[in-house]
């Protein structure tokens, strides 16, 4: 079954403090893509990250980075050295080969980073 | 170049009524998505097109509601008999390539209130 789990509903972090925010997945597939999106209070969904099952690794975007691993189904996303701006709901999502493009999301987990 | 564009943004309707959205995806995108989002939960998958063809649809996707894209670019979601359930934010995404599972750029939502 596909399923994303992202436990942490809410996290509050002071400015400059480092955040990682935790996302589990469970899929059946062999070839799969994980994503991050961030949704800040205006709504509209921001693409963060895509990745495909076949690379494990890490990869780092200015103050964001990613930790894939495999053998613990996990895709977890940190921010280093918080700021406000950071503040947003942010989803994990899956799609697995076999199913096409759609998207499964978890619940998501709300960061507010506070000055 | 624009982003998705979705109208309206907010609509408000009474049980039993009719409603459209329209939705607007990035010039040359040829496949769309929607999904919908109720509060305090990640999107949930309704359907996709690629060009003018749906391809999937969810179950959620109940025969009260319908999708098109007539000429492959702008697409409607349609619900029928409104219920209170219904009320949820619509999202629609685009991506611009045919290859599997390509990052999907979303629009702003409409946002439903069913009374």
């Amino acid at each position: 079954a596909q399923k994303v789990t992202q436990a942490q509903t809410e996290i509050s972090v002071v400015e400059k403090e480092d955040v990682t925010l935790d996302c589990v997945y469970e899929t059946r597939d062999t070839t799969y893509y994980l994503f991050w999106y961030k949704q800040p209070p205006s709504g509209e969904l921001v693409f963060l990250i895509r990745r495909n099952s076949f690379d494990e690794q890490n990869e780092i975007s200015g103050r964001y980075s990613w930790n894939f691993q495999k053998s613990t189904s996990s895709f977890n996303f940190t921010i280093t050295a918080s700021q406000v701006v950071d503040s947003a709901v942010y989803f994990c999502a899956l799609s697995e080969a076999q199913y096409g493009d759609k998207l499964i999301f978890g619940t998501g987990t709300r960061l507010q980073v506070f000055p | 170049d624009t982003g998705v564009s979705q109208n309206p943004r907010h609509k408000i309707t009474k049980r039993g009524q009719n409603v459209t959205f329209r939705c607007d995806p990035i010039s040359e995108h040829n496949r769309l998505y929607w999904y919908r989002q109720t509060l305090g939960q990640g999107p949930e998958f309704l359907t996709y097109f690629q060009n003018e063809a749906q391809l999937e649809k969810s179950r959620l996707l109940s025969d009260r509601f319908s999708a098109e894209r007539p000429k492959g670019s702008f697409s409607t979601l349609e619900i029928q008999r409104t219920e209170q359930g219904d009320s949820a934010m619509y999202l629609c995404a685009s991506s611009p390539r045919d290859i599997v599972a390509y990052e999907q750029y979303f629009g702003p939502g409409t946002r439903l209130t069913v009374t």
